[in-house]
């Protein structure tokens, strides 16, 4: 058990690009999750995959913001036409549904727009 | 908006017993408490859950009041290590779309 992975773990950009992380969770993990969080406040839930499926994508922030889990393993978040709002850390979870969750978190990628 | 409320911080004494409030009033019959904590720029850290017992790991325990308006997570002895921001949450299992809140930032002192 190597841990929920996220990749780059650092992204610095200019306003109007594009961007895409990845998340690799635990390798057993039929869920995993996608947050947003600005500094001084908790984790902000954006969406969220059961297996393949997006169960939940009405908070993600606008539609600039996608989330794909195309073989139910490692997923992917996008931001089109990244602003200078789109600064802060995205963190990645996964989890094992039983009933209860417990959530493990990656280290998240910071994203910088500039 | 949170639904739950917990004082934004705390503190304590390295080898005292930390107690951390959480109120979450509106909770339902199939929501569980979970507690977590954010050590600064790293990913949450889970620490504990419950849905009417308390509850204890090697980490912490967990005391939920009989009406579940209230728990407690309580760290025996803490150390300097604790000191983190803790989020307590209430969340269902079968929809699960947790709300964090600021949580409280313990700090753990010598």
């Amino acid at each position: 058990d190597t841990g929920v992975s996220q990749d780059p773990r650092h992204k610095i950009t200019k306003r109007g690009q594009n961007v895409t992380f990845r998340c690799d969770p635990i390798s057993e993990h039929n869920r995993l999750y996608w947050y947003r969080q600005t500094l001084g406040q908790g984790p902000e839930f954006l969406t969220y995959f059961q297996n393949e499926a997006q169960l939940e994508k009405s908070r993600l922030l606008s539609d600039r913001f996608s989330a794909e889990r195309p073989k139910g393993s490692f997923s992917t978040l996008e931001i089109q036409r990244t602003e200078q709002g789109d600064s802060a850390m995205y963190l990645c979870a996964s989890s094992q549904y039983r009933g209860a969750e417990t959530q493990y978190f990656g280290p998240g990628t910071r994203l910088l727009v500039l | 908006d949170a639904k739950t409320t917990q004082p934004p911080s705390m503190d304590c004494a390295e080898g005292r017993a930390a107690n951390l409030p959480c109120n979450h009033s509106t909770i339902s019959g199939n929501e569980y408490v979970y507690w977590y904590r954010q050590i600064h720029s790293q990913g949450p850290q889970y620490i504990i859950h419950g849905l009417k017992n308390n509850e204890t790991n090697e980490m912490a325990s967990l005391i939920i009041t009989e009406d579940r308006k209230s728990s407690t997570l309580i760290l025996p002895h803490a150390t300097l290590r604790d000191t983190a921001v803790y989020y307590c949450i209430v969340a269902s299992g079968g929809s699960y779309i947790p709300t964090f809140g600021r949580g409280t930032s313990l700090i753990v002192h010598p």
